[in-house]
């Protein structure tokens, strides 16, 4: 069935250093690909998203990159600061959209 | 405003108990979801509604029964509590333009515990 698997599950790095967490997925046919990040007893919020056509995607600190073919996504944060602690999670969709599969989630520690 | 909302926040109840936790969203979205989350922290879908029509049902005990009275509304009523029932629900709900999937828009959860 549909999957997606993420790692790591946790990720401690110091303040200034970079996050990569990374996802894979297995129905092929997905084509929309967001991440959420959830803070300590709050909901899940969208920080940035990919469509299938596009390999890459920057906005400020945070870029996702594609590769279609591995069925691999990464979300790749810069500069990382204190705020940035939270749960990630990587998710995948396909037109349609009644279902999005999430992955586990990776819980970022970012020390100051 | 609060663009999706839930009522309780928190539940607590005993085994055996039937509850029902309430979803609105003002944001105009066509697609609702129910979620579980659970103490692991994994985002589980339950059930997506299209237009008030249920989509999805993900192999959810009947136990569980969504309701959408409209497409602002999805209501979720569970029977029968179980401990296993203990968790985080969220409702969401996301634009569904030519079939293209978009950003969902989490309500802030119910915490659920069953004693």
């Amino acid at each position: 069935g549909e999957n997606v698997e993420q790692h790591p599950s946790t990720l401690s790095v110091q303040e200034g250093d970079s996050a990569v967490i990374k996802c894979t997925y297995s129905d092929s046919a997905s084509n929309y690909f967001p991440w959420y990040k959830q803070e300590l007893g709050k909901r899940p919020q969208l920080i940035i998203d990919i469509r299938s056509n596009v390999g890459e995607k920057k906005d400020q600190r945070i870029a996702v990159t594609l590769n279609k073919t591995a069925k691999h996504f990464s979300l790749h944060i810069t500069e990382t600061q204190p705020e940035d602690s939270a749960v990630y999670f990587c998710a995948a969709s396909k037109t349609g959209g009644f279902k999005t599969i999430f992955g586990a989630g990776t819980r970022l520690f970012v020390k100051a | 405003d609060t663009a999706v909302s839930q009522t309780p926040k928190y539940l607590v109840t005993q085994m055996g108990n039937d509850k029902s936790i309430k979803c609105e969203q003002n944001l105009g979205h066509d697609t609702m979801y129910w979620y579980k989350q659970d103490s692991k922290k994994f985002l589980k879908i339950m059930f997506s509604y299209n237009n008030k029509e249920l989509i999805i049902n993900e192999t959810v005990p009947n136990r569980f029964s969504p309701k959408s009275p409209d497409k602002a509304h999805l209501n979720l009523h569970i029977n029968s509590l179980e401990l296993g029932d203990s968790a985080v629900y969220f409702c969401a709900s996301s634009p569904l333009s030519g079939g293209y999937s978009y950003e969902q828009y989490f309500g802030p959860g119910t915490r659920l515990t069953v004693t």
